[in-house]
């Protein structure tokens, strides 16, 4: 089955600063989702990106399908931006397979 | 418009026992896929259901079984619980072979077994 890579696993930030997640994964695919998920539980959709460039507020996602990696960008970050991101693909007509996540910790 | 709704959020169970959780999905969807996250770790696929039919299945034993009803919502049933089926069972609804309308998730049914 597709293979997903996140890095990095960690990451400490102070309030205010910027950051990069990056996804691999190891075959074409024809969804890829971002999410967030918070300290109860839930995981919240950030980006459906299998392709291209969208940003909402602070954050913005960029996927380059034909070198199989996707981007995360964090401006500004925020204490509430705190907790796990994950990527998430889906190769044909599978289902999606998560990456093992990159926990964020945003300190004031 | 409401999103996907599971039940219950908590459950403590003992080894040996059995136990069912609940999925409502979104409106407009008609695909149920059931997840298990341990603790740490990212969430892995157990089944989907489509059509009241299993149709793709990850690597978990028998005694992990579900159901999905007419109006789309779904069950996942667990027999003979171990102390490792400890983990948030999340619920995802989508459209099925729609893979460009995503998936939504809910909040989770956190199981305890002791």
């Amino acid at each position: 089955g597709i293979q997903v890579e996140q890095s990095p696993p960690d990451l400490i930030l102070q309030e205010g600063a910027n950051s990069t997640l990056r996804c691999n994964f190891s075959d074409s695919v024809n969804n890829l989702q971002w999410f967030h998920q918070n300290p109860w539980g839930q995981l919240i959709n950030l980006f459906y990106i299998p392709s291209g460039t969208k940003q909402n507020g602070r954050l913005s996602a960029t996927t380059v399908a034909t070198e199989r990696y996707s981007l995360l960008y964090i401006s500004s970050s925020q204490t509430t931006d705190s907790g796990v991101y994950f990527c998430a693909v889906e190769s044909g007509y599978s289902t999606l397979t998560f990456g093992k996540g990159t926990m964020l910790l945003v300190s004031p | 418009d409401a999103g996907v709704t599971q039940s219950p959020t908590h459950l403590i169970k003992t080894r040996g026992q059995q136990v069912t959780l609940r999925c409502s999905p979104k409106s407009g969807h008609d695909t149920v896929s059931w997840y298990q996250q341990a603790l740490g770790q990212g969430p892995q696929f157990i089944f989907q259901y489509y059509e009241e039919e299993e149709r793709q299945r990850g690597n978990f034993p028998d005694r992990f079984s579900g159901h999905q009803f007419p109006n789309y919502s779904s069950e996942l049933n667990v027999n003979a619980l171990l102390l490792g089926d400890s983990a948030l069972y999340l619920c995802a609804s989508s459209r099925y072979r729609s893979p460009n309308y995503g998936y939504t998730f809910g909040s989770g049914t956190r199981l305890t077994v002791v």
